[in-house]
């Protein structure tokens, strides 16, 4: 079965690093581009950032500009999302899911998500 | 506020037909390819409907989809109790050079 579970979230004070990362299992992992969504407690879902299946094509939300970095390791099977200057509006539950095609949002497996609290 | 503008809440009865809109602009609906996704309390989301029309397997034709210009639409058709949950539209925006979701819609079967 096709899955990704994340892990890595937690608690962490503002001003502070963090990194949640995601294990995909049962599909070829490196030809599929990989995105991060985050939902806020009782709010919408706001996509993070997106990459390519080798790693080499990146994109952000304007949100997490030049705090954020993705990354993958297809070897491992593994994506990450390394936060940096993490600001209390960063709280969310933080999605790992598979593009299905080359095209970004367009996300057929998603795992179940990892929370992550900004907060002293 | 999203990129993406949606109604806040929809309903309607058992057996109904209900539309969900979705309103962008010429940098992401206009240009790039609409997808919906259905999510229930407390789980991950699912892709309903990709490429403004395509059902995955295993949705039902009762949900469909469809764009004009800078508008998309979900329609579902014979509504069912276990449809209530909530609805996300998402494109691609060529000015930001992300993805946008809309704020979503919380659809209750009455």
């Amino acid at each position: 079965e096709v899955q990704l579970v994340e892990s890595g979230g937690g608690l962490v004070q503002p001003g502070g690093s963090l990194r949640v990362s995601c294990a995909a299992s049962e599909f070829s992992f490196s030809r599929y581009a990989m995105s991060w969504v985050r939902q806020a407690p009782g709010k919408g879902l706001e996509w993070v950032s997106g990459l390519s299946g080798s790693g080499g094509s990146t994109y952000y939300a304007d949100s997490v500009k030049g705090r954020f970095t993705i990354s993958r390791d297809n070897s491992k099977n593994m994506v990450y999302l390394q936060m940096k200057s993490l600001r209390a509006e960063d709280t969310a539950v933080y999605y790992c899911a598979k593009e299905r095609s080359g095209d970004y949002v367009l996300m057929d497996v998603w795992g179940k998500g990892t929370p992550v609290t900004v907060s002293s | 506020q999203s990129v993406l503008t949606q109604p806040p809440s929809a309903s309607g009865t058992p057996g109904q037909r209900v539309t969900i809109s979705c309103s962008g602009s010429s940098s992401n609906i206009g240009s790039n390819t609409v997808n919906w996704y259905q999510q229930f309390p407390g789980t991950a989301p699912k892709l309903l409907i990709y490429t403004n029309n395509q059902r995955p397997s295993g949705v039902p034709d009762r949900f469909s989809g469809s764009n004009s210009g800078t508008s998309a639409s979900l329609a579902i058709s014979g509504l069912q109790s276990e449809d209530e949950a909530d609805y996300y539209c998402a494109a691609w925006d060529d000015s930001l050079n992300g993805g946008v979701f809309g704020g979503g819609t919380k659809l209750t079967v009455l």
